[in-house]
């Protein structure tokens, strides 16, 4: 049972690069969310899609692009990074958005921005 | 405006018995989330309520009082597999996001 599967694992970036995280699912899930979790914080949610070719901004979306071409996968992209933009990535999906359907969460992608 | 409290470090000794307290000040409620996460891995869903009282899953516990905006994950005959990280989260209504607390690190000793 793969689940939630993310690529890469770790990058390491240099300030103003540009870099595609991959997020992928096996379960069928309408919801596709991508959250960045920083030391002392919690979760942030970044950009979600509630369904294939739908997407809409979170908390903290400024610096960050998203696609939802196929259900199955979530593509974040950072245009041109920086270092505030250094934090563990993490890809989540869920069944439904309103009930008691958790989120099922990849390993995540360590990402450094030099 | 949100905010989620949960203490940032809890030690507790194995075979005993640990008290994880959350609360939260949202605009709206519509269920908490408790997850646990160890170090460098995904979190992973615990327990879910919706409604005032006590769930019991196996070992783990979690009760919710709305009125009172508290929420508490109970761990019974702690384990040294159970030193990691618990997260609360609250969905405030109908538009699918969870606000996240930072999470209750917890150390479990022999």
């Amino acid at each position: 049972n793969a689940g939630v599967t993310q690529t890469p694992k770790f990058r390491v970036l240099k300030t103003g690069q540009s870099m595609t995280l991959l997020c992928a699912q096996d379960m069928n899930h309408e919801y596709m969310y991508w959250y960045r979790q920083d030391p002392g914080m919690g979760l942030r949610l970044i950009h979600y899609s509630v369904g294939e070719g739908t997407t809409a901004k979170g908390e903290v979306p400024d610096g960050y692009n998203v696609s939802r071409l196929k259900k199955q996968n979530f593509l974040l992209g950072l245009e041109s990074a920086a270092p505030s933009q250094t934090s563990v990535y993490f890809c989540a999906s869920s069944a439904q958005g309103w009930s008691n359907q958790p989120q099922h969460f990849g390993d995540g992608t360590r990402l450094s921005i030099l | 405006g949100q905010n989620i409290d949960q203490p940032t470090e809890m030690t507790a000794t194995e075979g005993a018995i640990v008290q994880i307290n959350c609360t939260y000040q949202t605009s709206g409620f519509n269920g908490l989330f408790w997850y646990q996460q160890h170090a460098g891995e995904a979190p992973t869903f615990l327990s879910y309520n919706v409604l005032d009282g006590l769930e019991e899953k196996g070992r783990f516990s979690s009760f919710l009082s709305r009125s009172k905006g508290y929420s508490y994950l109970l761990l019974k005959e702690l384990q040294m597999k159970d030193s990691a990280s618990y997260l609360c989260a609250v969905r405030e209504d109908s538009n699918y996001q969870l606000i996240w607390g930072a999470g209750t690190k917890l150390i479990i000793k022999p």
